[in-house]
């Protein structure tokens, strides 16, 4: 079955450095998203991102993140200067359609970002 | 009120036993509605989207009430396995954003 890859799996990183979290999602699909989940807590909606520009976005995803596609299989988020409170796993996820119960969101295993 | 609101257990059951989850949401306008199965530390994985007239999957039953914005998932004969965190998820009109409860944690003792 074909299934979202991110990597790396674990990034470590110094406060205000910059991160970028790579995804690779589902060939076929047409719409990509990034959430997170802080340790302990629920998985929480970042970005979502079709046709080349980012269609929502949450209150959590400020001036600090960006999203791009850079050629076409890759799907990034960059966190400009990081901070303590950026620790968290980030998940990558796609979906063939706009991700109704017809086109549900797959996941994948996620990054776990530390940030010192 | 939260979105979408879960008792976060742990439920300790035994092998073989059914077990009930119930989960809230509060956004009338809310559409599809998921369960989503999490391991520890791993990503969610869809375990089944939730139909209005409710659904079946081998040992799983979701049932959704739209007038009381309730959606619940039965498992039958838990295995040692279906050990994990149930979350209940729903989403927005025009189904960007996935709007995910904290998780109900379930534990299958043999």
């Amino acid at each position: 079955e074909p299934e979202v890859t991110q990597t790396p799996s674990h990034q470590v990183t110094q406060m205000g450095q910059e991160v970028i979290l790579r995804c690779v999602p589902i060939s076929n699909h047409l719409y990509f998203y990034w959430y997170r989940q802080i340790l302990g807590q629920k998985v929480e909606f970042l970005v979502s991102f079709y046709n080349n520009e980012i269609s929502e976005k949450s209150e959590i995803f400020d001036d600090q993140f960006s999203v791009e596609r850079p050629d076409g299989s890759n799907f990034t988020l960059k966190i400009r200067s990081t901070k303590l409170e950026d620790s968290a796993m980030y998940f990558c996820a796609s979906s063939a359609d706009r991700g109704g119960r017809n086109s549900p969101l797959h996941f994948g295993n996620g990054t776990r970002l530390t940030v010192t | 009120r939260k979105e979408v609101e879960q008792d976060p257990g742990p439920f300790n059951v035994p092998e073989g036993a059914t077990v009930a989850f119930n989960c809230t949401y509060s956004n009338s306008a809310s559409q599809s509605f998921f369960w989503y199965r999490q391991d520890c530390r791993k990503e969610p994985k869809l375990l089944m989207s939730v139909y209005s007239s409710g659904n079946e999957d081998g040992r799983f039953t979701a049932q959704l009430n739209r007038a009381s914005q309730y959606i619940s998932l039965l498992i039958r004969d838990s295995k040692l396995s279906d050990s994990a965190t149930y979350l209940c998820v729903v989403s927005l009109p025009g189904f960007q954003k996935l709007v995910f409860g904290t998780g109900t944690r379930l534990l299958v003792s043999p």
